[in-house]
């Protein structure tokens, strides 16, 4: 099955600072790709996804970029903010199949005042 | 609209009982899951389901069971816990025709 490494597991960033994390897939078949983020002691809400038929997709501070290529996707906010500390995690899926999600093991995110 | 419903939230079992734990949703929607999420590693996949009727195993299948008898409800079920099985467990929903799931709150389970 499908394989999905995550990095860093742990990320402490300045406020106002952009923050990078990085996931890896094994599957060359996964073509969608879902960011969740995850608050302390709540449930995981999807916060922006990306199919392999695009490159790059933005929304406001969040941007996610995939290289299909190298098997690698990432996720990059910019302008952090301290709401913005949790853990987030990365999946791959095949739209064909997209009844199986493979998640990564999660970064936890630090944004200090 | 509830969205995705877990009960219970907590629960404390010893080694050995059984348990349901009961996810349901009222969106109308096709698939649903059950993952477990440990410290460090994400979430897993332990059962899903394609709709009404059906069940297929995930990554993590062993020790539990499911059933999908209505739409809007997923049971899992644990015949006999064991303390490997102390873990969060998140039931989600998706709709067919997209590919966002949601979450439920979440289910703290400890086997002692």
């Amino acid at each position: 099955g499908e394989n999905v490494e995550q990095h860093p597991s742990t990320l402490s960033v300045q406020e106002g600072d952009s923050a990078v994390i990085k996931c890896t897939y094994s599957d060359s078949a996964s073509n969608y790709f879902p960011w969740y983020k995850q608050e302390l002691g709540k449930r995981p809400q999807l916060i922006i996804d990306i199919r392999s038929n695009v490159g790059e997709k933005k929304d406001q501070r969040i941007a996610v970029t995939l290289n299909k290529t190298a098997k690698h996707f990432s996720l990059h906010i910019t302008e952090t903010q301290p709401e913005d500390s949790a853990v987030y995690f990365c999946a791959a899926s095949i739209d064909y199949n997209f009844n199986k999600f493979y998640f990564g093991s999660g970064t936890k995110l630090n944004v200090k005042p | 609209n509830a969205g995705v419903t877990q009960t219970p939230k907590f629960r404390v079992l010893k080694t050995g009982q059984s348990m349901t734990l009961l996810c349901a949703q009222d969106m109308n929607h096709e698939y649903m899951y059950w993952y477990r999420q440990d410290p460090g590693m994400g979430l897993r996949l332990i059962h899903y389901s394609v709709g009404e009727g059906t069940t297929a195993k995930g990554e993590v299948p062993d020790g539990y069971n499911v059933s999908r008898l209505k739409k809007q409800n997923f049971l899992l079920g644990l015949e006999s816990a064991a303390p490997s099985q102390t873990s969060v467990y998140f039931c989600a929903s998706m709709a067919g025709a997209s590919y966002e799931q949601y979450f439920g709150p979440g289910t703290r389970l400890t086997v002692t």
